[in-house]
């Protein structure tokens, strides 16, 4: 079946700008992450969903970073007057099984990522 | 608070040879650990999970160990290969905690 897929691959955008980020997790799969990351650092959580509501948005690194996500399916990412600081590859996630009450996950499965590169 | 750490930040090995990556956690006792590969520009791409009550799992050239006691993962690439040359990780929960992982380079 198809994996997670993310649109665009690529973008790049002017400081000030709202961009948005599409990612479309595999069918099935209640739990959809949003991490991003910076190159050669580790990865970085932004928000986990369950369903169409978000536990944990805990990582969104300021209220110009929201998500939403929809029909339990496609997540969207948004931006807001963007920053060079927010240049990065922004992954998407998606497991079959929630998070469990301990805060593990069963295994996550990555798209290709959004490389976001703020001039 | 909760910590993983893993031995080292590079890795070098011989082609053929077994690499060997320790992964340990401190005050915390996770009911699995699962171990990923990343590749440059790529996202992670899970590899094995292996549970508390479980002391070892495979997976073709790959073998994972689990010791509660000396709170301690292994994983093990045997007969390597250039191909297996990439950055693992080990990871507790969903966030993904880790730090930057174990770079391993197979020269052939």
């Amino acid at each position: 079946g198809a994996g997670v897929s993310q649109s665009p691959s690529n973008k790049v955008t002017e400081k000030g700008k709202d961009v948005e980020l599409r990612c479309d997790p595999i069918s099935g799969h209640t739990a959809l992450y949003w991490y991003r990351q910076s190159l050669g650092q580790g990865l970085e959580f932004l928000i986990y969903f369950q369903g169409n509501s978000a536990p944990d948005k805990s990582g969104l690194p300021s209220d110009r970073f929201s998500a939403e996500r929809t029909g339990g399916s496609v997540s969207t990412l948004t931006i807001q007057r963007t920053q060079q600081e927010d240049s990065a590859v922004y992954l998407c996630a998606s497991s079959f099984a929630p998070v469990s009450r301990t805060g593990a996950s069963y295994e996550q499965y990555f798209g290709p990522g959004t490389r976001l590169t703020v001039t | 608070s909760q910590k993983i750490e893993q031995n080292s930040e590079a890795l070098n090995i011989q082609e053929g040879k077994t690499a060997t990556l320790t992964c340990n956690y401190t005050n915390y006792s996770p009911a699995y650990l699962q171990w990923y590969r990343q590749d440059p520009g790529r996202g992670p791409v899970f590899l094995l999970l292996i549970r508390e009550n479980e002391k070892e799992k495979r997976k073709e050239r790959l073998k994972v160990t689990f010791d509660t006691t000396l709170k301690q993962s292994l994983f093990h690439i045997t007969a390597s290969q250039p191909a297996d040359s990439a950055t693992y990780l080990c990871v507790y929960d969903y966030k993904l905690s880790f730090g930057a992982g174990t770079t391993v380079t197979v020269r052939a």
